[in-house]
Formats: C-alpha cells, structure tokens, sequence
C-alpha cells in the first residue's frame, strides 16, 4: 500500500525557516516524481513544487520560487522541502503527493494526510 | 500560467444529477483531471484524462469536455457525495508544473 506521511509543521515567525519531511512507503520511491501542494485555510488547492524521480530537477511555482527548495534522498525515501523567509500567506496544510503519468500529463492518485505550517508573529 | 475557473458552489437533492464546469482558455490542449475532498480529508482523484473513471470510484461519476469546458456530473447524488471538487491541468510552466481550480462546494440538500 502507497503511503505518504508529512511531519515537520511547525508555528513559525514572518522571515524564519521550516523544513518539512515527507517519508514514503510501499512502492519504489526511485521511480516516481514527488510534489508537494499545499492548502491556505477554507481555501483550494496550490501546487508548490515538484523533484524528478532521480532528484536531479526541481520546479516551483512563482510564488515560493527562490525562497523554497524541494529535495529528496532515495536512500531514505524520503522528500523534504526547505522553506525560508516564509510569509503569512505561507501559511497552509501541506500535503506531500505522488505523480503518476499518463500520455505525458501529470496528477496525483496519492497523497498524504498533510502537515500544517503557521506564519505568525 | 493562466486560471481554471469553477463556480464556488453547487447545490442539489439527493438522487439528482449535478453538474461543476471547470473552464479555462488552456484547456483544449491538455487533460482534465478532478479530485473529490471531503472536510478533513486529502483530495481522492476521481476522473482522470477527462473521462475515465479511476479504479474504485462509483459509475455516478462522470467526465466529459467541449471547448474550454470541461464538466464533472454526478449522476443520482448521494449524501456522501458533499464535499469539495477541484479540477487540474497541465500549466504552461513546465512538465510538471499543474494547476488546479479554485474549487466548487457541492452541497446535497
């Protein structure tokens, strides 16, 4: 069973840093992109960032691209994401997911159960 | 990037059929895929590639496009159908880069 457990969410001040886990579990974690997505209170849904299966390319969306960094290490399977000069509007559930592929396009069937992060003073 | 746009909210009885559009200017070119969450829960994917239904999800869930248009119907609602339902895309920022809607509360009256 595909299993995806977030841990590292935290309180956090405007400018200080977290960095989140994401512990995978029941498929070859060397073979699949990760990402992760986040979801600001009684709001949708954001995509963040993403790391290939090798690790050797990330992507981010605008609004964390130079103050996020995703990164994975296969020995542990693990992915985590290194968070700085984090905002208010930072704040969010963050929930680690799986992409699969399909004709060249890309979604989610798992996800984990989220880990939340709070910005503020 | 550009915007999937879905209304905020959809209201029906038990037993009949609702409808969420999920529309955007980029859609033509790229798969639509929707996801169902309920309060408290992480999103469950259950259409994928427009059409086709997932593994699991129940036959009342249906997908269909035209345009930049693409539908989530639920035919025959049931209670535990209330929850949230965002649709996804492909973004025009890279392979990996999505882009979700803002999402449509379903609610069974």
């Amino acid at each position: 069973e595909v299993q995806l457990s977030e841990s590292g969410g935290a309180l956090v001040q405007p400018g200080g840093s977290l960095r989140l886990s994401c512990a995978a579990s029941g498929f070859p974690f060397t073979n699949y992109a990760l990402s992760w997505v986040r979801q600001a209170p009684e709001k949708g849904l954001e995509w963040v960032s993403a790391i290939t299966a090798s690790g050797g390319d990330t992507f981010y969306a605008d609004s964390v691209n130079g103050r996020f960094t995703i990164s994975r290490d296969n020995d542990r399977d693990t992915v985590y994401l290194q968070m700085d000069s984090l905002r208010v509007e930072d704040t969010a559930l963050y929930y680690c997911a799986r992409y699969y592929e399909r004709s060249g396009y890309y979604f989610f069937k798992h996800w984990g159960q989220g880990t939340p992060v709070t910005v503020s003073s | 990037s550009y915007d999937l746009t879905q209304p905020p909210s959809v209201s029906v009885s038990p037993g009949q059929t609702a409808r969420i559009t999920c529309s955007g200017d980029e859609l033509p070119k790229h798969y639509c895929f929707w996801y169902q969450q309920k309060a408290g829960q992480a999103p469950v994917l259950v259409i994928e590639k427009d059409t086709e239904r997932p593994s699991g999800i129940p036959g009342r869930f249906s997908g269909s496009t035209s345009g930049t248009t693409a539908t989530l119907t639920i035919t025959g609602v049931q209670a535990e159908d209330e929850a949230d339902y965002y649709c996804q895309s492909a973004d025009t920022g890279g392979t990996y880069h999505v882009i979700f809607g803002g999402g449509t509360k379903l609610t069974v009256l």
